[in-house]
């Protein structure tokens, strides 16, 4: 069936780097955008960007710009990535990856479980 | 950017309808689309294209967008429900996705 497998929880000290994935299966990887999706604790929803995966072009969400977040894909593994830099205390949350629907492309039809990174001294 | 307003929460008892509301300025121009999330669990697609269901959505969830405000209807409502319920659309002027701020549904 149709899925996305992420990675385990994280815990990270701040000013290192975490990089969570996504795994997909069901269905053609490269037909379907990728986006990805934070939760903070306690909070709603919040989206950081995407990615497409046909080219790889990136687009990182007006709060989420900067040279911290980086979005990437392994095709043959049919695999997206979230890479987090100098991570802070602040990015603290759980990650979602979500495929965007192939013919609209606006709205997520498929949601990973979600990766939990926590950021502590 | 754009801006989607929800209630925080809405209380309903057992067998009754819950109504979402996420406001928008003119938001009748543009596609709504719902989320689900129960504690501790992912999201879920509830409502798409305004009113459309995906498969294995109860007919109990309904949707409709009119003027400023899109809403979510919940009939016959079920414990199974409670639930934070999120809208979202993507602004086409910036292609940014939106999130509402998410309603929390108690079951009374």
């Amino acid at each position: 069936q149709v899925q996305l497998v992420q990675s385990g929880s994280e815990l990270k000290k701040p000013g290192a780097s975490v990089k969570v994935s996504c795994k997909a299966s069901g269905y053609t990887f490269t037909r379907h955008a990728v986006n990805w999706v934070r939760q903070a604790p306690g909070q709603g929803l919040e989206w950081m960007g995407w990615i497409k995966t046909d080219t790889g072009n990136p687009k990182y969400a007006p709060g989420f710009t900067g040279r911290r977040l980086v979005f990437s894909l392994d095709t043959s593994a049919s695999t997206a990535f979230l890479q987090i830099n100098s991570l802070k205390a602040e990015d603290t949350a759980v990650y979602y990856c979500a495929r965007v629907d192939y013919g609209s492309g606006i709205f997520m039809d498929v949601w990973g479980k979600g990766t939990t990174v926590t950021v502590s001294s | 950017s754009y801006v989607l307003t929800q209630p925080p929460s809405v209380s309903v008892a057992p067998g009754k309808t819950a109504k979402i509301t996420c406001g928008g300025n003119n938001i009748e121009t543009k596609t709504v689309h719902w989320y689900q999330q129960k504690p501790g669990q992912a999201p879920v697609l509830v409502i798409y294209f305004d009113r459309d269901r995906p498969s294995g959505i109860p007919e109990r969830f309904s949707g409709s967008n009119s003027g400023n405000t899109a809403t979510l209807t919940i009939t016959r409502v079920e414990t199974g429900d409670e639930a934070d319920y999120y809208c979202q659309l993507l602004d086409s002027s910036d292609h940014n996705w939106v999130f509402g701020g998410g309603t929390k549904l108690t079951v009374l």
